[in-house]
């Protein structure tokens, strides 16, 4: 399968600053790119669709200045927490699909995650 | 829009036991179906879909999956569990194509008993 590479798996910054988190699709091309949150025994939400060259759509409720989104290439996506406060502390994970290279199943490539604790 | 529901949180079993993790989705169109599978701190792993034709899908580990469209769902299966089955199992559906956003349930942890 198609491989996802998410970097850093951890961080610990103090509140006020901000951190910075990529994805990267390592074998294939990725147009778009997908950023969840998942909190402590519960489900994946999803925070906002990155596309490449293009404004990252949000869902409803997630704070687009708080997590930035820059989708500069067709195999990078970074998400950006800024001024992060201690409930921004969560578990993230990225994820792609291969609509260019392969027949597309709607099958997503998941990330490692990044365990992000704020101080 | 789709939803998934998977009613079972947790579901202990004991080592060689059989098992079912239920899945039951909604939709107006037609959808694939996927379970991915999540092991401590990391990301999620495909363990099956469905697209189209079989209703009846397997994994290389042993699990399959049945759609069941009547009955709206989705269940997981696994004849034999072993420790190492131990881990968060998310079902997922998305619009048939595969353009749209995938929508997960909210999991179900499968601990295996020695």
């Amino acid at each position: 399968g198609a491989v996802v590479s998410q970097h850093p798996s951890r961080v610990i910054c103090k509140s006020g600053t901000s951190v910075k988190i990529e994805c990267r699709s390592l074998d294939f091309q990725a147009t778009t790119m997908f950023w969840y949150r998942q909190f402590p025994k519960k489900s994946l939400m999803l925070m906002a669709t990155s596309n490449e060259g293009s404004k990252a759509t949000y869902e409803q409720g997630v704070e687009k200045d708080k997590f930035l989104i820059n989708h500069a290439s067709l195999t990078l996506s970074t998400l950006t927490v800024t001024s992060a406060h201690p409930e921004d502390s969560s578990f993230y994970i990225c994820s792609a699909r291969d609509t260019v290279g392969r027949a597309n199943t709607g099958e997503l490539f998941f990330g490692e995650g990044s365990r992000l604790t704020v101080l | 829009a789709q939803s998934v529901t998977q009613l079972d949180s947790q579901v202990p079993v004991f080592e060689e036991a059989p098992v079912e993790l239920r899945c039951n989705y909604s939709s107006s169109v037609s959808v694939y179906l996927f379970w991915y599978v999540q092991y401590p701190n990391q990301g999620l792993q495909l363990l099956l879909k469905y697209l189209s034709g079989s209703t009846l899908v397997e994994s290389i580990n042993g699990f399959e999956a049945e759609f069941n469209k009547s009955q709206t769902s989705f269940h997981l299966r696994k004849p034999s569990v072993h420790i190492s089955d131990t881990a968060e199992y998310f079902c997922a559906v998305t619009v048939s194509g595969g353009y749209q956003k995938v929508t997960f349930g909210t999991g179900t942890k499968l601990q295996v008993i020695p």
